[in-house]
């Protein structure tokens, strides 16, 4: 298994830009989510989902959207990229409740 | 609403010296609790977590936690540190009672001095 996996690893954005951040997992997880990662702030959520079809907010859902097709990808678009989206983006999953969240290794994006 | 407060932004120990790193979390039934750790430039690891049963709870890398419910506190301790543990080390708790989001403490700094 490969795990989580997430591309690019690292991106670089003009303000105003769109772009999507790829997502995957091969463990059949039903919830994935997605986490921000700023200095300082530890990680904050952004958006989930609790199977294929089924997504939800976050606590930072501010300009970035979701979508669940399928059980293996939860990508995170961005429409308008902002400085202020500059971060390190995590992906997650999980298989059910309770049981810990598997990470991803990271896409570093940068806004300028 | 759920939160995680870790007071520590950053500690500094010498090798083989104990380790307590402190985790207070607001939550008003059994929360469900984790420690992972992240190496720089890395993604995180998970070194123990939290669901119910005995509340001292082993991990990995020789790390163990106790849920103090008393103190709303899961601290993470280690005996003996050794210089690859430096490191940040993030708290969380699964939020509203589920594991499937998870509320993050801001994380602790963890340096070794040789």
């Amino acid at each position: 298994n490969a795990g989580v996996t997430q591309t690019p690893k690292f991106q670089v954005l003009k303000t105003g830009q769109s772009m999507t951040l790829q997502c995957a997992q091969d463990m059949n997880h039903e919830y994935m989510s997605w986490y921000r990662q700023d200095p300082g702030m530890g990680l904050r959520l952004i958006h989930y989902s609790v199977g294929a079809g089924i997504t939800d907010q976050g606590e930072v859902p501010n300009g970035y959207n979701v979508s669940r097709s399928t059980t293996e990808d939860f990508p995170l678009r961005l429409l308008s990229a902002a400085p202020s989206q500059t971060s390190v983006y995590f992906c997650a999953s999980t298989p059910n409740n309770p049981y810990e969240q598997y990470f991803g290794p990271g896409t570093r994006l940068t806004v300028t | 609403a759920q939160s995680v407060t870790q007071p520590d932004i950053h500690i500094t120990v010498s090798e083989g010296a104990s380790l307590e790193l402190r985790c207070n979390y607001s939550y008003g039934a059994t929360p469900y609790l984790f420690w992972y750790v992240q190496s720089p430039g890395q993604g995180l690891q998970l070194l123990l977590k939290y669901f119910s049963g005995d509340t001292l709870v082993q991990g990995i890398k020789g790390f163990e936690a106790e849920f103090k419910r008393s103190q709303s506190s899961f601290n993470l301790r280690k005996p003996s540190v050794h210089w690859s543990d430096a490191a940040e080390y993030f708290c969380a708790v699964g939020a509203q009672g589920g594991s499937e989001k998870l509320v993050f403490g801001k994380g602790t700094k963890l340096t070794v001095n040789p």
